[in-house]
């Protein structure tokens, strides 16, 4: 079945460590890759996109993002997480129809 | 702000009951999506409209229903509501049909009690 898997369910870390967190899909073919970030009780912001190309992307508030095309992966990164990066990530993918698939979301908390 | 308008923000309403959710999408854009957010189930897409056409389906039940009117604004009506219908519903718009950025709005969250 097709399906989207996120690593970590929470991670907490301190302010200024680095954070990264997995992603990994099952679709064969052409997709499109997210993350969508979920402040608390906020609705869902895009934080970065892959359609295409070069395939580090970098997106808003200093994340990055790498698709692994032989590892069905697309790693969000961020070298120096700060107190306000506290919030849900969810990677999503978009594939052979036009709905967007959603991993199960990771909780990140950043320790001030 | 995304530009993605929902209302209401909440709503309670009892078991058995019929509310309808309503979604503006962002100026220009012609699809309309909706997902469900809960704690057991995640993020799940319900449905998308193009147009006012229905483009795709998801884990909707039987039990809700959704348009898309001639002005691009979308409704998407739960109804006989039990307590799993409890969740956050989100609508996202994109400016086509294909695979494009879905831009989200603040949510619905229902409360059945």
């Amino acid at each position: 079945a097709q399906s989207v898997s996120q690593h970590n369910h929470h991670v907490i870390l301190s302010e200024a460590a680095s954070l990264e967190l997995g992603c990994n899909y099952s679709y064969g073919g052409t997709v499109n890759l997210f993350w969508y970030v979920q402040y608390p009780g906020q609705h869902l912001q895009l934080l970065l996109k892959y359609f295409s190309g070069d395939p580090l992307v970098k997106g808003i508030k200093g994340f990055e993002a790498e698709f692994i095309k032989s590892k069905f992966s697309f790693n969000l990164r961020k070298p120096s997480v700060q107190w306000s990066d506290t919030a849900e990530y969810f990677c999503a993918v978009n594939a052979h129809d036009y709905k967007l698939s959603f991993g199960a979301g990771t909780t990140v908390t950043v320790r001030a | 702000d995304s530009g993605v308008t929902q209302t209401p923000k909440h709503l309670i309403t009892a078991t058995g009951q019929r509310v309808t959710l309503r979604c503006s999408p962002r100026s220009g854009d012609l699809s309309v999506y909706w997902y469900q957010q809960s704690l057991d189930q995640g993020l799940q897409f319900l449905i998308q409209y193009y147009n006012g056409e229905e483009r795709a389906k998801g884990n909707i039940l039987e039990r809700f229903s959704a348009q898309q009117f001639p002005d691009l604004h979308s409704e998407l009506n739960l109804s006989s509501l039990e307590l799993g219908d409890s969740a956050l519903y989100f609508c996202a718009s994109s400016v086509g049909g294909g695979k494009d950025i879905q831009y989200f709005g603040a949510g619905t969250r229902l409360s059945v009690l």
